[in-house]
This record gives structure tokens, sequence and C-alpha cells, in this order.
């Protein structure tokens, strides 16, 4: 299975600050075929169902403002959210969709104000 | 997006088996674009990816959970379902059906549905 390793599991940002979360990988995430990464940001929060922020790594899905952003290649990924607003306050998870079984996630990183 | 909505009973009893159905309202499961899947959350944890499939593939499922659950498309009511057997307490968690346009990438969520296994 590939291993999915967030760090930290909580921060706290002030607002209009930058926070980043890091998300590595035990195996490279990177196709050799289509060079894409097969990783995916989403954000939980409180009481409500994950959503999808940023696929294959750094593409951000319709309607994710652009203070979300993702980077890395192969193992290493970041999720950077610039300009701290109060409703980001979350549970993020990245998680891979590479060669499964199985599809696994990360174990959250908590982003506090 | 693709909306979802999970039904099935709230509570449990261990050794039983866990019958859950999500039904794509204003949309259609025979849609070979998309893949649909299921996620739990136990209470206070992450997220665990349970089993994935598409309408003209066959299901995949966490090797952990393989011989317990199986993942099946209801054509004939538009929904897909997931059943797992001898459930234990370490099954209650939140349940959510996803779907999107590449297996296991979960572009839209339900709701979720919190099944407890309780006697």
């Amino acid at each position: 299975d590939i291993v999915m390793t967030q760090s930290p599991d909580s921060l706290a940002v002030f607002l209009g600050e930058r926070a980043t979360i890091h998300c590595r990988s035990s195996q490279s995430l990177l196709s050799t075929s289509t060079y894409r990464n097969h990783l995916a940001w989403y954000q939980q929060r409180p009481g409500q169902s994950p959503k999808l922020l940023i696929s294959w790594a750094t593409t951000r899905e319709s309607g994710v403002p652009a203070r979300f952003s993702g980077s890395g290649t192969g193992t290493d990924f970041t999720l950077s959210i610039s300009n701290l607003q109060a409703e980001d306050v979350a549970v993020y998870y990245c998680q891979h969709y590479y060669h499964a079984p199985p599809y696994t996630f990360g174990q959250g990183t908590r982003l506090e104000i | 997006q693709v909306q979802l909505q999970e039904s099935g009973p709230g509570l449990v009893k261990p050794s039983e088996t866990l019958s859950l159905t999500c039904s794509i309202p204003g949309g259609s499961i025979t849609n070979s674009d998309y893949s649909w899947g299921w996620i739990r959350q136990s209470p206070g944890k992450g997220l665990e990816w349970i089993g994935s499939l598409s309408y003209a593939g066959s299901p995949i499922y966490h090797p952990s959970l393989k011989g317990r659950v199986t993942v099946s498309i209801d054509s004939s009511n538009n929904q897909f379902s997931l059943q797992v057997n001898s459930l234990t307490a370490a099954d209650t968690a939140v349940y959510y059906c996803a779907t999107g346009l590449r297996l296991g990438l979960f572009e839209s969520w339900g709701q979720g549905t919190l099944v407890t296994v309780s006697s």
C-alpha cells in the first residue's frame, strides 16, 4: 500500500496569513506515461462532507478560491492557503489515486485560526 | 457537480450485514464517464476508502475489507450500493458515497450517513 503522511497534524495561523500543509507519499505518484501526479487535496469543514479542492497535485477545482494552491511532484506535495479566512477552518486531507487498491488518505491536518 | 444521497439503517447489530444505497438525483448511474465509490470515517478519525466501481467495470476493494464488502450497481433504481457483512464495533463510522470522472478521484460526495454497530 502507498502510505500518505501529512505534516503537521495541526496548525494555527493568523487571519490573512499563509498556511502550508505538507504531504509525503511512500511511493512516487508521478505517472511516467502522462507526467501527471495522481494526488488530490480535500477540505472537510466541521460537520460537513469532504470537498475536493485540488486534483493532479496542482489543478484547482472549479469554484475553489485562488488562495488555494497545490505544488510538488513525485513523493512530496504541498497545499498552500494564502490570505487565510475564517471559513478555511477545516481538516485537510491529501489522497493518492495511483495504482489502487487501495486508494489511501493522509491522516489529516487540522487548521485553526 | 453530481448530487448523491446515502440511505440505510443508522443502527446495526454485531455480526449482521449492513446495506447502504446511494441515489443519484439528476444524474445517471449508467454514465460510463463516472466511477462510483464508498469511503468511511470512524468517529473522530480520518478517511478510509472502501471500494469503487465504474458502470462497465469490475469493483475494486480495500484489501483489508475484501471478502466482507460488496459494491454493486442497481441500474433500475439509478443507484449503487454497499454491503458489509460480519459487522463489528470497528465498522461504526460515517459512510460516504462519492463519484468522479476518474476511478479513485472523488469530485462529489454525499452528505454521509452514520452507522453504529451495537447490540
